[in-house]
């Protein structure tokens, strides 16, 4: 069963503007989610994370806020740029268990 | 530092062989783990370690084995090759002190199964 999902398999959006990417869990259980990104023929590599006792974390341009009652969680980049077209995964933890969404590749056009 | 390494970047077996993919991080963390990725399923774990001599199974363990004899060296084993496991193998780090889950991925290895 796939504990997180990534429901937009891509993104499309002109550079400067806002990139929103969505996360959906189910287990409850889920204390730390986190965001990363995938260039072709690299591994991830760490984006942004945050608790389950906060909504929101923000560094720099990325944002991410959490809705624990909806299970829900998003990824805002603003502004977007042509050097952000990657494969985004959302991950959510408890413990040593860790699982990921299946991706969404966002597309910034110039 | 180096990070994470993997070897080799990409490998052919075919049904029925087996192999050994290495792993190895020089940021002394405690926890390494190894994932596969295939196409629409995201990463999934397969086992992970928490220090030397401990390893447990993740979501998708069956058909692989790991062991830890080192802080500094984590290898997947596959006993009997099958097509099945013909995806992209990432392996990853990090430290278990305060709360952080933030992950070191290496850059991956390419294994297809004929």
């Amino acid at each position: 069963d796939q504990q997180v999902k990534q429901n937009s398999p891509s993104l499309s959006v002109q550079e400067g503007r806002i990139s929103i990417l969505n996360c959906d869990y189910t287990n409850s259980m889920f204390d730390y989610f986190l965001w990363y990104k995938k260039y072709p023929a690299e591994g991830p590599t760490f984006l942004i994370s945050i608790s389950s006792i906060k909504d929101k974390n923000e560094d720099g341009r990325f944002t991410v806020f959490l809705n624990k009652s909806a299970k829900h969680l998003s990824l805002h980049i603003v502004p977007s740029q042509p050097g952000d077209s990657a494969v985004y995964f959302c991950a959510a933890s408890r413990n040593n268990d860790m699982r990921f969404g299946a991706g969404t590749r966002l597309t910034v056009k110039p | 530092n180096a990070g994470v390494t993997q070897t080799p970047k990409f490998q052919v077996l075919k049904t029925g062989q087996s192999m050994t993919l290495q792993c190895a991080q020089d940021m002394n963390h405690e926890y390494m783990s190894w994932y596969r990725q295939d196409p629409g399923m995201g990463l999934r774990l397969i086992h992970y370690s928490v220090g030397a001599g401990i390893t447990d199974q993740g979501e998708v363990p069956n058909g692989y084995n790991v062991s830890r004899s080192t802080t500094e060296d984590f290898p997947l084993r596959l006993l009997s090759a099958a097509p099945s496991q013909t995806s992209v193998y990432f392996c990853a780090s990090r430290g278990l002190a305060g709360d952080k889950y933030e992950q070191y991925f290496g850059p991956g290895t390419r294994l297809t199964v004929t």
